[in-house]
């Protein structure tokens, strides 16, 4: 399977939103609504911020949403905020599972 | 509290074998489908295996044939036997819980354990 498709890179100002794109084929993103998102800051672990496309984990806030269209997911971070700086990975199950290349998102 | 911990990660040389282990506590492995996330340095994250709640298992196609997921349900822990290893295998090497209610997100890692193939 191959990797899913995302930018290198975002960036937005404090209190902006930005969007995050992950682009499949409908063997994976197209073919399940069973679209995650993942949270890395460096040297840690992932934390899952967004499940089965659209649905947020408790105690993810709720500026963090998901939402899929055809064979691309997409991540929207509103009020972004100096903490949300980190990498952003999707991932798709399609029998088994393949993430996106990640994210670095900066807040300027 | 569940909590993952990975070890047996470390400096091998290339056509090596080494088993990795990940020790688990607050939930039962073996009613969850467990699964281990491999990064490389400054790459992204990759799928490496899952094994079910029935035992059975599935593989990346980069590493099928060479490494093989188990448990042991006594110890309630998870194990990734990796064998042949290559310059390729050199990661960072995190285990997950797929999610106890969605079945097809990981909602719980491990704090990973280093792997360096090298001569």
């Amino acid at each position: 399977q191959s990797a899913l498709t995302q930018p290198r890179s975002v960036s937005g100002s404090p209190g902006q939103s930005v969007t995050i794109s992950c682009t499949g084929t409908s063997s994976d993103v197209g073919g399940y609504n069973y679209v995650s998102w993942y949270q890395q800051y460096p040297g840690k672990a992932p934390k899952v911020m967004i499940y089965d496309v659209s649905k947020r984990p408790s105690g993810v806030p709720d500026r963090f949403s998901g939402s899929k269209s055809g064979n691309t997911a997409s991540l929207t971070i509103s009020g972004l905020q100096a903490e949300d700086e980190a990498d952003y990975y999707c991932c798709s199950y399609a029998g088994t599972w393949v993430f996106g290349g990640g994210t670095k998102l900066t807040v300027l | 509290e569940v909590q993952l911990v990975e070890s047996g990660g470390g400096l091998i040389q290339p056509g090596g074998s080494l088993r990795l282990s990940c020790a688990a506590s607050g939930f039962t492995v073996s009613s969850n489908y467990m699964s281990w996330v491999r990064q490389a340095p400054g790459k992204g994250l990759e799928w490496v295996s899952v094994i079910n709640t029935g035992g059975s298992t599935y593989y990346a196609d980069s590493v099928r044939g060479r490494f093989t997921i188990s448990r042991d349900n006594s110890k309630n822990t998870l194990y990734l036997q990796m064998n042949s290893l290559r310059a390729e295998d050199t990661a960072v090497y995190y285990c997950a819980r797929v999610g106890a209610t969605t079945k097809y997100s990981f909602d719980y890692w491990g704090q990973g354990t280093l792997v360096t193939v090298s001569s």
